[in-house]
């Protein structure tokens, strides 16, 4: 199985500040990567997929990068909407494996 | 719109069978591969099976491997999954979603396994 890790586990960010976040794979997995927004009692949202394809409706201030081993999912200026839980996701393979979770929270 | 809605959750006991179901609308239904994924409270995501559009092949995670069964029916555009010998560590929100990327999700539908 596909091994997923994220950095930071969580992070206290401000408004208007950019912040990255990485997933790493335990193998390549090409650009089969997904990422997903959660907040509170709701189900998790699609950000982006492909690594760095933008899903409709979603806001450009996300934007993903990376290929085989090594992601970001970047938040360009972040906002009070944006604090949530992020996860990344890989769908090379089955089992479809997700990271633990990124919590941003408000500093 | 593209829609999922999952029902058929609820309280169990150890041991017990629940049956879940999720209504798909807003697209054509057969054409894609269909997930499960379900959240333990206060945990992160589990992928827990998943389907292709023609019902031809199915995949389980270890967790549920021989307990669990995907299907589909394509003609009602709706998703099954069978729960059988449930554990109190099934316990969580039960998610539907489309295609390997999961870009649409439903809202959920809460699986308790208590005695």
């Amino acid at each position: 199985d596909i091994q997923m890790t994220q950095s930071p586990s969580s992070l206290s960010a401000s408004v208007g500040d950019r912040v990255t976040i990485t997933c790493r794979a335990s193998q390549g997995i090409s650009n089969n990567l997904a990422w997903f927004q959660q907040k509170p009692g709701k189900a998790p949202k699609s950000l982006i997929y492909a690594a760095s394809s933008l899903q409709s409706g979603v806001p450009s201030k996300f934007s993903g990068s990376g290929s085989g081993t090594d992601f970001t999912l970047t938040i360009s200026s972040l906002q009070p909407e944006d604090f949530a839980t992020y996860y990344c996701q890989q769908y090379n393979s089955y089992p479809l494996t997700f990271g633990p979770g990124t919590r941003v929270d408000i500093k | 719109e593209v829609q999922l809605l999952e029902s058929g959750g609820g309280l169990v006991q150890p041991g017990e069978s629940l049956r879940l179901s999720c209504a798909a609308s807003g697209f054509t239904f057969s054409t894609y591969d269909m997930h499960w994924v379900r959240q333990a409270p206060g945990k992160g995501l589990e992928w827990v099976s998943g389907i292709t559009g023609s019902g031809g092949s199915t995949y389980y995670a270890d967790s549920v491997k021989g307990r669990f069964t995907v299907s589909r029916d394509n003609p009602k555009n709706t998703l099954y999954l069978q729960m059988n010998s449930l554990r109190a560590e099934d316990a969580a929100i039960y998610y539907c979603a489309k295609r390997g990327y999961l870009d649409v999700w439903g809202e959920g539908t809460t699986v308790t396994v208590s005695s």
